[in-house]
């Protein structure tokens, strides 16, 4: 079945540091999407790709999607006590007219002063 | 704003119990989804539903079962619960691609399993 891999598993940072965690799909993937989870909360919605080499942006968040559609990044700018959290990829694949997604592994952010 | 409630946050339940978990929606979304969370393993696709009555396996389905009797509701089921079922569960809800193209997860706030 279809498998996403994020590395690293876990970050620390010094404030002010930047940070990438990168996201990469055993297959092609219809969408990407990122959620970050605070410590001690649930998963919350951050932006979905769709395009190949697409790249938003919200504020110092970057996200990318691959040309092959089967990798992404997010990439943080000058990182903040409030990035602090754990940053899932979720890889969509249509199937049976739903959006499964298969969640990455996961990226643990630390942020010290 | 979506709002997914969930019966519990903290359960403790004893080997071979049947456990119920719930999940309740207030958005009219057709999909829901439960997930278990493991440090170091992500989130695992637990079972899924289109629609009412409708239920297909997720990655690891071994052990649960799950019910959708109303839209709203979306109950997991450990028949027999073992120690290896502790965990974090939980459910999330979407509306379908058809219907909003940013189809993103809306999750409830979880519940910690323990099975002793």
């Amino acid at each position: 079945g279809q498998q996403v891999m994020q590395i690293p598993q876990y970050q620390h940072v010094q404030e002010g540091e930047d940070f990438t965690t990168y996201c990469n799909s055993s297959t092609t993937l219809s969408n990407i999407q990122w959620y970050k989870q605070r410590p001690g909360g649930h998963p919350v919605f951050l932006i979905q790709l769709v395009k190949s080499g697409e790249v938003k942006k919200q504020k110092r968040l970057t996200f990318q999607f691959g040309e092959a559609k089967k990798n992404s990044s997010l990439h943080i700018t000058a990182t903040q006590t409030t990035d602090v959290g754990t940053y899932f990829c979720a890889g969509g694949s249509l199937m049976g007219g739903g959006n499964k997604l298969t969640f990455g592994t996961g990226t643990q952010l630390k942020v010290e002063l | 704003d979506v709002k997914v409630t969930q019966s519990s946050r903290y359960l403790v339940k004893r080997t071979g119990e049947k456990v119920f978990l719930e999940c309740v929606q207030d958005m009219d979304h057709e999909n829901m989804f439960w997930y278990r969370q493991d440090p170091g393993l992500g989130l695992r696709l637990i079972y899924f539903s289109y629609d009412v009555k409708m239920k297909e396996k997720g990655d690891i389905p071994e052990g649960y079962s799950v019910s959708r009797e109303k839209k709203e509701r979306f109950s997991l089921i450990l028949e027999s619960a073992s120690t290896n079922q502790t965990s974090m569960y939980l459910c999330a809800s979407s509306l379908p691609p058809r219907v909003r193209s940013y189809n993103e997860q809306f999750f409830g706030p979880g519940t910690r399993l323990t099975v002793l």
